[in-house]
């Protein structure tokens, strides 16, 4: 089954605490991203890989990393967490191409005390 | 920079009925895509409805269907015979043709009433 999966799904954290989210597809897409979603703000794009080493910064993202070693992964990493980054976090992948459709993962709920 | 504004917060509809949620957008472009993409309550994004902008023809799947108005940057989306299953967050987004980057609107929560 197509799809893309992430993990945890929901984690509570402490403020300092380094933490990694991840993300997997298994559609062999080269595009790979992650947005946050929050209250009235929609989604948010962080950061972008349009193919294995090459990731570039979206609208928000200070505070995050990501690294793009394997195609199919693509971790969110969080290396000093703050109150500010509690949101619901999406991976989502495609095909590079003008046929466009973005498969999402089911979101990983994070909140940072 | 491209923005994309959704004004209903919230819609109720009655089931069985018709209802359109509203999206309108900001672009120089005019090579672009608008996508309007369903979040149930299990937070699954789920793609609804796709406009390419070159094409006049409003797209349409089963009971959804979109009003697209170039000139105006209006989008809007038509549900036909709500059913509860209908019920969720709806969200507008655009991408340009040079970018794949996903614009997005803040989200209209569509409630369905039995």
């Amino acid at each position: 089954e197509a799809q893309v999966t992430q993990n945890p799904r929901y984690l509570i954290t402490v403020t300092g605490k380094k933490l990694t989210v991840t993300c997997s597809q298994n559609m062999n897409h080269e595009y790979m991203s992650w947005y946050r979603q929050d209250p009235g703000l929609g989604l948010r794009q962080i950061y972008y890989s349009m193919n294995v080493e090459v990731t570039d910064k979206g609208d928000v993202p200070e505070g995050y990393k990501v690294s793009r070693k394997e195609k199919r992964n693509f971790p969110l990493i969080l290396e000093s967490p703050s109150p500010n980054q509690t949101s619901l976090y999406f991976c989502a992948s495609s095909w590079t191409g003008l046929t466009f459709e973005q498969y999402f993962g089911p979101g990983t709920r994070l909140t940072v005390t | 920079a491209q923005t994309v504004t959704q004004s209903q917060p919230e819609m109720s509809v009655q089931e069985a009925e018709t209802v359109t949620l509203s999206c309108t957008y900001d672009t120089s472009e005019s090579d672009y895509y608008l996508f309007w993409y369903k979040q149930p309550p299990s937070r699954q994004m789920i793609l609804v409805i796709r406009q390419e902008a070159y094409k006049q023809q409003n797209a349409t799947e089963n009971r959804f269907s979109v009003n697209f108005q170039k000139a105006a940057k209006s989008f809007s989306l038509k549900i036909s015979d709500s059913q509860l299953g209908d019920a969720a967050m709806y969200f507008c987004a655009y991408r340009s043709d040079s970018n794949y980057q996903l614009i997005w609107g803040a989200g209209t929560k569509l409630i369905i009433k039995p």
